[in-house]
């Protein structure tokens, strides 16, 4: 079985700061781990996935993430935080065959001016 | 063009009513699911089928039912709704993972339901 707990339900940084979101994992086989973000509104989309290759993720609008198999961790990072990367974002685990995913409770992410 | 849609997007009923949510896809793939969002809970998965044959219960199918009509048709049903049923559902497709070793899911946008 596979769990993910994100740190902190909301986030709040100034435009151009560090984006940091926190993801643990826990599985009991190799994990595959993804990070979603949720516009108002609307659906979720994909931003990053580790699928047992490079451990740093790159992703979509500048975002990536680093798979720590000691920390069983996979934090989400932007160098510099933009008004539109305002949004909920969710962490994910799954295992071999993705018949079980499971969703952190996400993080809502404030960018100020 | 939206590759998963679903039908309706806003919701409101009544408690004792059934309901049915749909969802279609446009994506070729097998695997659908049904998910409900709760603030604090993030998703949690409530049915999900493979193929059109093979249904299966995920973490929370109490008071829900599902049907897959065909491979690009999944609907869920509540067959009599209850106020803690409020929720935001989504509906997402996949492929196939014995033929790929991972799959992302794709996400339809959502259908807010509200249970008086």
């Amino acid at each position: 079985a596979q769990s993910v707990t994100q740190l902190g339900s909301h986030v709040s940084v100034s435009e151009g700061a560090l984006v940091l979101l926190r993801c643990n994992y826990s599985s009991s086989v190799p994990p595959y781990l993804f990070w979603y973000v949720q516009y108002p509104n609307q659906g979720l989309q994909l931003l990053l996935k580790y699928t047992s290759a490079a451990t740093l993720v790159k992703g979509i609008n500048g975002f990536e993430a680093e798979f720590k198999k000691s920390e069983t961790s996979f934090h989400l990072t932007k160098p510099s935080a933009h008004m539109s990367d305002a949004a909920e974002y969710f962490c994910a685990v799954s295992g071999v065959g993705n018949n079980d995913m499971r969703f952190g409770a996400g993080t809502r992410l404030t960018v100020k001016p | 063009d939206a590759d998963v849609t679903q039908t309706p997007r806003n919701r409101i009923t009544k408690t004792g009513k059934r309901i049915m949510l749909e969802c279609s896809q446009t994506k070729g793939h097998d695997r659908m699911y049904w998910y409900r969002q709760d603030p604090g809970l993030g998703l949690r998965l409530i049915y999900y089928s493979f193929d059109v044959k093979d249904i299966n219960k995920g973490e929370i199918s109490d008071g829900y039912s599902v049907s897959r009509q065909a491979q690009a048709k999944f609907s869920l049903s509540l067959e009599s709704a209850i106020p803690n049923q409020t929720a935001l559902y989504f509906c997402a497709t996949s492929r196939d993972s014995q033929t790929f070793s991972y799959n992302e899911q794709f996400f339809g946008p959502g259908t807010r339901l509200t249970v008086l």
